[in-house]
């Protein structure tokens, strides 16, 4: 029983080039998230799926696309890299309802921009 | 406004002290509410959640929070040096969880 996989675990891109981040979670859960974590701001929602098919903006979600495949799987694509985008993304899933949202995180991304 | 707020840190105690970490939020509707512990170059892991009013005991981790005053705390007793560790404090709002910028606690042996 995997969690929560992210992939890949590090990642460098030039200003410009655009790449996707899988996601993907055997737990079954219904709301899946993306968070990116820079040095003291803590974690940052960009996107979340509170179920398949659905998607919403979270608090920074310039020059992100997400994609709900299926309810396992939940991507984020960098249409064209900016070094800001410099930073460490982490998916998780969450069982949604009830004002509960204990998630579970995958291993972490660390993109770098050059 | 951050809708979550931490003290800053890093906080540092020696072993076998109590760590005190206080975290205030800005949504009044807020329902749930979480501690991570996230190591090193790790992801966030869920050590606690408090979702009533009063205080919440689990080994030797002490959850606390009063509505009233938007402000909840976790207290970690005779803290070891595997304590040592960034807190998140985490709050419910509108479905999503918000995060504090954390705490960064160092047990010193």
């Amino acid at each position: 029983n995997a969690g929560v996989t992210q992939t890949p675990k590090f990642q460098v891109l030039k200003t410009g080039q655009s790449m996707t981040l899988q996601c993907a979670q055997d737990m079954n859960h219904n709301s899946m998230y993306w968070y990116r974590q820079d040095p003291g701001m803590g974690l940052r929602l960009i996107y979340y799926s509170a179920s398949e098919g659905t998607t919403d903006k979270g608090e920074v979600p310039n020059g992100y696309n997400v994609s709900r495949l299926n309810k396992r799987e939940f991507s984020l694509r960098l249409e064209s890299a900016a070094p800001s985008q410099t930073s460490v993304y982490f998916c998780a899933a969450a069982i949604a309802g009830q004002g509960s949202e204990k998630l579970f995180f995958g291993s972490g991304t660390q993109l770098s921009v050059l | 406004q951050k809708e979550v707020e931490q003290n800053s840190g890093p906080l540092s105690v020696p072993e076998g002290a109590i760590a005190s970490l206080n975290c205030t939020y800005s949504d009044r509707g807020s329902q749930s509410f979480f501690w991570y512990r996230q190591y090193s170059g790790k992801s966030p892991e869920l050590i606690m959640s408090i979702y009533s009013n009063g205080d919440k005991e689990d080994g030797r981790f002490t959850a606390q929070l009063n509505k009233a005053s938007q402000y909840v705390s976790l207290l970690i007793r005779d803290s070891q040096p595997s304590d040592s560790a960034t807190y998140l404090c985490a709050v419910n709002s509108d479905y999503k969880l918000s995060f504090g910028a954390g705490t960064t606690v160092t047990v010193r042996a």
